[in-house]
Parts: C-alpha cells; sequence; structure tokens
C-alpha cells in the first residue's frame, strides 16, 4: 500500500519556467490536499479537492493552479515559477471532508527555482 | 482564520512525560482538534483527533477543554524517536490549516 505518492522528489526549475507536480492516492480517498513549506515554517494550504470535480483555494493560491481530474489524482501546476515559490511541497487526502478522519502526507517535493 | 497558537519549542527528558498545549480560540462546533507531528525531512505524520471528548490512542492521548478552546497533546513517556514538530490544527470540513507548530527536543 503506497499511500500517497509525490513526483517528482527534487525539481530545479528556472524563472518563468512551467512544471507540474503530481500526486496520487491509493486510499479511495475524497479529499486532498497541496501544501508548501517554507524553510523553518509550517505548512500552509494552497489548495484543496472535497471531492473529485471540485476545488478550493486555501491560504497560498496566488501563483498555482490544481486540476482534480480523477478520484486517485491531484495535480499542482506553476504556470510561471517564481524564486520565490521555491519551497517544499506536500500532497494529502484524507477519507472525508467532515474533519474525522486523519490525513495521509506524501513525502514532499522539493522545489528550487533559481 | 482557523490558525491555532502553540508555543515554539519545548523540551522534555526521555521517558517522561509531555505535555503539548494549543489555544484555537477560533475553533467552531463541528471543527475536529487534530494533531499531526513532523520529523525532518519528512511529510507529517496524523498522530491523534478529537471532538469533545479526551481520545486515547496507541500513540498519544488527547485532552480537550470543556470549551473547546484549548487541548493538551500527552506523550505518556517521551522517547528520542518522538522528537519531532508538533502540530495543532482545527479541521473545518477540508479546510486544514497548519501554524507554526511546537518542536520537541527530547533528551537522554
Amino acid at each position: 500500500n503506497a499511500g500517497v505518492t509525490q513526483t517528482p522528489k527534487f525539481q530545479v526549475l528556472k524563472t518563468g519556467q512551467s512544471m507540474t507536480l503530481q500526486c496520487a492516492q491509493d486510499m479511495n480517498h475524497n479529499s486532498m490536499y497541496w501544501y508548501r513549506q517554507d524553510p523553518g515554517m509550517g505548512l500552509r494550504l494552497i489548495y484543496y479537492s472535497a471531492s473529485e470535480g471540485t476545488t478550493d483555494k486555501g491560504e497560498v493560491p496566488n501563483g498555482y493552479n490544481v486540476s482534480r481530474l480523477n478520484k486517485r489524482e491531484f495535480s499542482l501546476r506553476l504556470e510561471s515559477a517564481a524564486p520565490s515559490q521555491t519551497s517544499v511541497y506536500f500532497c494529502a487526502s484524507s477519507a472525508l471532508g467532515s474533519g474525522n478522519t486523519e490525513a495521509f502526507f506524501g513525502q514532499g517535493t522539493r522545489l528550487t527555482v533559481v | 482564520d482557523a490558525k491555532t497558537t502553540q508555543p515554539n519549542s519545548m523540551e522534555s527528558n526521555e521517558e517522561e512525560p509531555v505535555h503539548l498545549p494549543c489555544n484555537h480560540s477560533t475553533i467552531s462546533g463541528t471543527d475536529y482538534i487534530h494533531w499531526y507531528r513532523q520529523l525532518p525531512s519528512q511529510g507529517p505524520e496524523y498522530v491523534i483527533h478529537g471532538l469533545t471528548s479526551n481520545v486515547n490512542n496507541r500513540m498519544a492521548s488527547l485532552a480537550i477543554a470543556e470549551d473547546r478552546k484549548s487541548s493538551t497533546l500527552i506523550l505518556h513517556r517521551a522517547t528520542l524517536r518522538d522528537a519531532a514538530v508538533y502540530y495543532c490544527i482545527h479541521n473545518r470540513n477540508n479546510d486544514m490549516r497548519f501554524g507554526a507548530g511546537t518542536r520537541l527536543t527530547v533528551k537522554p
């Protein structure tokens, strides 16, 4: 049981380049989340998806887009990367949106924008 | 804004109990209180959650104040492997927002 899988694990981008961070879960969870974590800081919610086909903004959505094309996958896209988006990105999933279930996190994608 | 307040850091001796406090004054009646921890270079890991009653599991206990505006995570016997950043959040219908957390140091 793989849980939450993120790809890639590491990425270096040049300013202005675009890329998509992939996240997949194999637990049949309804809810999925994208967070970023800057050095020495807590996690900040970028976007979340309560169910397939729905997405909502979190605390820091500017500069990002997301797609929840199916129940299993939730991708995060940077259209024009900026140095301020250098961070570790975590994807998470949970079975329900009510709050009465635990969330599972991936191991993160370390992104550097130069 | 569904944010919580925790001390920046705490220290404990190995094999002693640890009480990690959290204030969540903006919590609403249907928000669950969750605790996660993050070991170095890893993603957060679930510890425990609850709504109103105190909760116990194999990792820890969660004590929730009667007015639900604060909670305490209890590690009954801290080990070196418990050294991590501990996050308290209240889970509001998919909107899970983390604060800065408490960095727990466990001394041998």
